[in-house]
């Protein structure tokens, strides 16, 4: 079973402009989450979706925004990119089950980095 | 505010040595706890721990979750260089898939 898969793994922009990244979680798989990954912050949560729909949400402004489609693949977008915004931008996966806690499967991550 | 607390932040050891890296947590509506490791790239899942006092073990690593005191423990045995790595706990939250993270231990092991 091929894992998660983010694209591109390697991003420049400039302050100001925007970008979208792409996720496709393993096959089967109907939720997907978003996090940043900073030296300083760690691991942050941004956001998360199933069934095409945004579950939970965490603190970071509407600048970051996202989306899923019907086959589960995921893209965030990230609007007036800030020299702040640069990061490794990672995607996991999950199972969905009724009942019980289920296993997060990452990404290789986007290098997003600002100038 | 929920946050998850990893200790020591740093480590340096030598092969062979035997290691415990600790995780304590006040997370809200809590659902499991998870360990990852990290080396240049994306976390990879090592275990997820649901219930108190059961010990889950991989080969020379072995994790188990105290509920009632709010930790965990990632014991680490006869340690390789291949170990070196940051080694990340994060809680799940129910009723969403967020998870919390901890800052993470980096572990260094020298021959």
């Amino acid at each position: 079973k091929a894992g998660v898969t983010q694209t591109p793994r390697y991003l420049i922009k400039t302050r100001g402009q925007q970008v979208t990244l792409s996720c496709s979680p393993i096959s089967g798989h109907r939720s997907v989450s978003w996090y940043q990954q900073t030296p300083g912050q760690g691991l942050q949560f941004l956001f998360e979706y199933f069934s095409e729909t945004q579950r939970n949400k965490g603190n970071f402004p509407g600048r970051f925004s996202g989306r899923q489609f019907s086959n589960s693949r995921s893209e965030m977008n990230v609007s007036t990119l800030e020299l702040g915004d640069s990061a490794l931008y990672l995607c996991a996966s999950s199972s969905y089950r009724d009942r019980g806690p289920y296993e997060q499967y990452f990404g290789p991550g986007t290098r997003l980095t600002v100038t | 505010e929920d946050k998850v607390v990893q200790s020591p932040l740093s480590l340096v050891v030598h092969e062979g040595d035997t290691v415990t890296l600790n995780c304590s947590y006040e997370v809200t509506n809590f659902r499991s706890l998870l360990w990852y490791k990290q080396e240049k790239k994306a976390p990879t899942f090592l275990f997820m721990l649901t219930s108190s006092g059961i010990e889950k073990k991989s080969g020379r690593l072995s994790s188990i979750l105290d509920k009632k005191e709010l930790f965990s423990i990632l014991n680490i045995t006869a340690t390789q260089t291949g170990d070196s790595a940051v080694y990340l706990c994060a809680v799940l939250q129910g009723g969403s898939e967020k998870l919390v993270f901890g800052k993470g231990t980096k572990l260094t092991v020298n021959p």
